[in-house]
């Protein structure tokens, strides 16, 4: 396993600008997850897909944010119109499926996004 | 709705000393609790997990501990060392939805 890799691992862009995020998970892990991070707070779940089929969306996922993993590999989180308060670390986790009780998260080194 | 509290916030020990960090959730209903370590400005990094029906976990220096009735786990780390300083994170995984619910997390500064 060489790891959950994300991709670019900063992005400092304007307000108002699109931004694209990508995650590779894992091989042959089926679940991957998305969260956000700001300072000092935990990471936070924004969107969770099985294979490529997106079954869970949180409140934080807003109309300016879409996620996409379209043959069940890597995914990509789309922001649209950033703003400020979209400053935040992005952070991909992945998992084999093994049952509820013994899923492990991977986590990968995360995107830190500034938005000026 | 399932909040995860981690004390303290920071934590500062010479080196070789034993500590403690606490965490709590409010609701019992998990599948598992994991602890995870995250170095400034880089991902997370997994400790230890344990499943709901289990007590402890132990690797090397460290062990976790569930209590799931009073929604408490602890995790003991021993001779700490510098190489131990980082934030700990604690997360619980939910039998509602899929996502992991974490903790603030302890930063934690070990000196020599």
């Amino acid at each position: 396993d060489t790891g959950v890799s994300q991709d670019p691992r900063h992005k400092i862009t304007k307000r108002g600008q699109n931004v694209t995020f990508r995650c590779d998970p894992i091989s042959e892990h089926n679940r991957l997850y998305w969260y956000r991070q700001t300072l000092g707070q935990g990471p936070e779940f924004l969107t969770y897909f099985q294979n490529e089929a997106q079954l869970e969306k949180s409140r934080l996922l807003s109309d300016r944010f879409s996620a996409e993993r379209p043959k069940g590999s890597f995914s990509t989180l789309e922001i649209q119109r950033t703003e400020q308060g979209d400053s935040a670390m992005y952070l991909c986790a992945s998992s084999p499926d093994r049952g509820l009780y013994l899923e492990t998260q991977y986590f990968g080194p995360g995107t830190r996004l500034l938005v000026l | 709705k399932q909040e995860v509290t981690q004390i303290p916030a920071a934590l500062s020990v010479p080196e070789g000393e034993n500590l403690v960090l606490n965490c709590s959730f409010t609701d019992s209903a998990i599948y598992n609790l994991q602890w995870f370590r995250q170095d400034p400005g880089k991902g997370l990094t997994s400790l230890l997990l344990i499943q709901s029906s289990q007590r402890e976990q132990t690797s090397g220096r460290l062990n976790a501990s569930l209590d799931k009735s009073s929604g408490r786990s602890t995790l003991y780390i021993a001779a700490s060392q510098p190489g131990d300083s980082a934030t700990y994170l604690c997360a619980v995984r939910n039998q509602a939805g899929t996502a992991l619910i974490f903790g603030k997390g302890t930063t934690l500064s070990v000196s020599s």
